[in-house]
């Protein structure tokens, strides 16, 4: 595997189900993002991880809760979710700091296609 | 806050040549990345400019002027595969926070 992988591709879940979305980079970086992206509007940014800390926390209600437990790997589980909470969730990794990183460029999953009901 | 804007759709010939513009009010301003997203797919890094002026590379070159909060893609030679999303997006605030505009859709024609 190469790059930022994320799993499932597709999902479907019922408002009462819990689900957890997974994502693996295999680049080496030492951070970690949840971004939200809905039809007709900016990718949101959820979360932030850098060295396995949350660093940003971006008003997410509770019904996300993100588990980081090391660098390579990225957990958004999900609870409780409304339909409105449909749309396609990506991951991204960078390296952050460190010599001769002249800017912080993020690589992105291909993302999880969520569908609430 | 912060408020990035870009046109949401454009259409173009193929072998033409393309503008996306994008204008930018943000605090902490460190940078502007633009990305393209075919549907589906996810983002992939096109440029990154920080200091003022035009960054060129192959059939794309991305132009930043920080006094004006305004920056643009430029496509050459337009090919039907450059057809996709194309996403302004800026480094915000201290650390390492990018926030996005909402994408330009680009069709390219025969």
């Amino acid at each position: 595997e190469t790059g930022v992988t994320q799993t499932p591709r597709h999902l479907v879940m019922g408002m009462t189900n819990k689900k957890s979305l997974k994502c693996e980079q295999h680049l080496g970086h030492n951070a970690m993002y949840w971004y939200k992206q809905s039809a007709k509007k900016p990718l949101e940014l959820m979360f932030v991880y850098n060295f396995k800390e949350q660093t940003e926390n971006n008003s997410v209600p509770s019904r996300f809760s993100p588990e980081c437990p090391n660098s390579s790997h990225l957990f958004l589980h999900l609870h409780t979710l409304q339909p409105e909470d449909s749309a396609l969730y990506l991951c991204a990794s960078s390296q952050e700091g460190g010599a001769g990183v002249s800017y912080n460029e993020q690589f992105f999953g291909p993302g999880t296609r969520l569908t609430v009901l | 806050g912060q408020n990035i804007d870009q046109p949401t759709e454009m259409t173009a010939t193929e072998g033409a040549i393309v503008q996306i513009n994008c204008t930018y009010q943000t605090s902490g301003f460190n940078g502007l990345f633009w990305y393209q997203q075919h549907a589906g797919e996810a983002p992939t890094f096109l440029s990154y400019n920080v200091l003022d002026g035009l960054e060129e590379k192959g059939r794309f070159s991305s132009f930043l002027s920080r006094s004006k909060g305004y920056s643009y893609l430029l496509l050459k030679e337009l090919q039907m595969k450059d057809s996709a999303s194309y996403l302004c997006a800026a480094f915000t605030g201290g650390g390492n926070k990018l926030t996005f505009g909402t994408g330009t859709q680009l069709k390219v024609e025969l």
